[in-house]
């Protein structure tokens, strides 16, 4: 069966400082992977998507970046940190193989707080 | 832009009766919707998908239906029970780009 697994679980981290959350995905091939930041009163906000190795789209504007070095890897970095980065951010992913309507399969979060 | 619109208030329904949350979208009408539960600090969980071409769609307690003219999706759970609490989240395709536009979900509160 498939899995994803996140981590850290929660960060605190002061404005300034760099962020790397990683994320992994065991049990599928190509996958389609996403980042998702859920804001308190706000609903998910997808930040990037990749269908790829090294393919990544962003969505929104903002000082943070993604990468996929490999196929079941994705990870979601800045170089410096804002307030407005503060949420809970979110990895899933998707089977590909053209299916559009795949349900999403997302880990169980960070939360990041950033002071 | 496409735009999910749900309830965002909290829903208190006593147990044993019918939960209804109601999902809006706007402009063209998506190929499809999906359900999602959410329970605080975890990631959401997918329950079911419904095409634009389907009507209802049940699983166990679960049904979905799909209203093109009204521009719509109702999720019910029968029999609730307080361990349908939760946060019910509504999602439609992005139409030729991966990955779904969410609405805020909805707080549903069951109560014994």
């Amino acid at each position: 069966s498939q899995t994803i697994h996140q981590w850290p679980a929660t960060l605190v981290q002061p404005v300034g400082s760099p962020l790397s959350l990683e994320c992994t995905v065991e049990g599928t091939s190509n996958p389609n992977l996403y980042w998702y930041r859920q804001a308190a009163g706000r609903g998910l906000q997808l930040l990037f998507y990749s269908v790829g190795i090294g393919q990544i789209s962003s969505e929104v504007p903002q000082n943070l970046s993604a990468s996929r070095p490999q196929d079941r890897q994705f990870i979601l970095s800045s170089k410096k940190l804002l307030l407005s980065d503060s949420g809970f951010y979110l990895c899933a992913w998707s089977q590909s193989w053209g299916l559009s309507n795949s349900p999403l399969h997302f880990g169980n979060g960070t939360r990041l707080t950033v002071t | 832009s496409q735009k999910i619109e749900q309830n965002s208030e909290a829903l208190n329904i006593q147990e044993g009766k019918t939960a209804t949350l109601t999902c809006n979208y706007t402009n063209y009408s998506p190929a499809y919707l999906q359900w999602y539960r959410q329970d605080p600090g975890r990631g959401p969980v997918f329950l079911l998908l419904i095409r634009e071409n389907e009507k209802e769609k049940r699983k166990e307690r679960l049904k979905v239906t799909f209203d093109t003219t009204l521009k719509q999706s109702l999720f019910h759970i029968t029999a609730s029970q307080p361990a349908d609490s939760a946060t019910y989240l509504c999602a439609r395709n992005r139409g030729g780009a991966d990955g779904l536009t969410f609405g805020k979900g909805t707080h549903l509160i069951i109560q014994p």
